[in-house]
């Protein structure tokens, strides 16, 4: 059965570089069918995309973060990750990793598995 | 890109059905059969209910059931429980091929 699970540090300083690293297991992260994104909540606040990426590469990013993100994935290790700069204190949250469907998936577009998620604080 | 809109809230008692619905526009709910949704309870990851706007993963109660209308999404619990008490989420692929959630639901169980 397919998992996914997050790590890195829980705590970050402003203006730092927030990074997590999210390893896949049960399967295989160079599948045609999927794309693996992150996502993030802020405590007591709603769910927000922050990007995808197919094992190629090929990376999609929320236009409201793009230039402070970076995706990247390893095959040879099963993982990817997510780099996000300059972070503040709104960038404290809970980020998940999920897997998402692709247009050759039997569940399209839609993030069916997920990571338990961990917590990163922003502060000094 | 912006949210969807959600209502903050819906309740119900035991037994009936409520619907929550989700509101986009002609470039992501609108325009596209990929609406999902997301049921969450307090402290722990999302899970997935409704996909490609009206199918259930498998193992989902076929109580949730999803449609939609022009640029509205809507999330159908019928026979309403008190283990469905949750946040619950929608989302939309986009024409700018990312994806957008909603702002969220708090459904409780009278």
């Amino acid at each position: 059965q397919l998992q996914l699970q997050e790590s890195g540090p829980g705590l970050v300083k402003p203006s730092e570089t927030l990074s997590l690293t999210c390893t896949v297991s049960g399967g295989s992260i160079s599948s045609s069918s999927y794309y693996w994104g992150w996502i993030r909540q802020p405590p007591g606040k709603g769910l927000e995309w922050i990007g995808s990426i197919y094992y190629s590469g090929s990376t999609y990013y929320n236009p409201s973060l793009k230039s402070r993100v970076t995706i990247s994935v390893d095959t040879s290790k099963n993982q990817f990750s997510l780099k996000l700069s300059s972070v503040t204190a709104a960038d404290t949250a809970v980020y998940y990793c999920a897997r998402l469907g692709y247009i050759v998936a039997t569940i399209r577009n839609a993030f069916d598995i997920w990571g338990q998620g961990t917590m990163v604080t922003v502060s000094s | 890109q912006s949210a969807l809109t959600q209502p903050a809230s819906v309740s119900g008692s035991p037994g009936q059905s409520i619907t929550i619905s989700c509101t986009g526009t002609s470039s992501d709910v609108g325009g596209y059969n990929y609406v999902s949704w997301y049921q969450q309870h307090p402290g722990k990851a999302p899970k997935l209910m409704i996909y490609e706007v009206s199918n259930r993963p498998s193992g989902v109660s076929n109580r949730f059931s999803g449609s939609k209308s022009g640029n509205t999404a809507s999330l159908t619990i019928s026979g309403l429980q008190a283990e469905d008490e949750a946040d619950y989420y929608c989302s939309s692929y986009t024409s700018s091929s990312t994806q957008v959630f909603g702002g969220g639901t708090k459904l409780t169980v009278l």
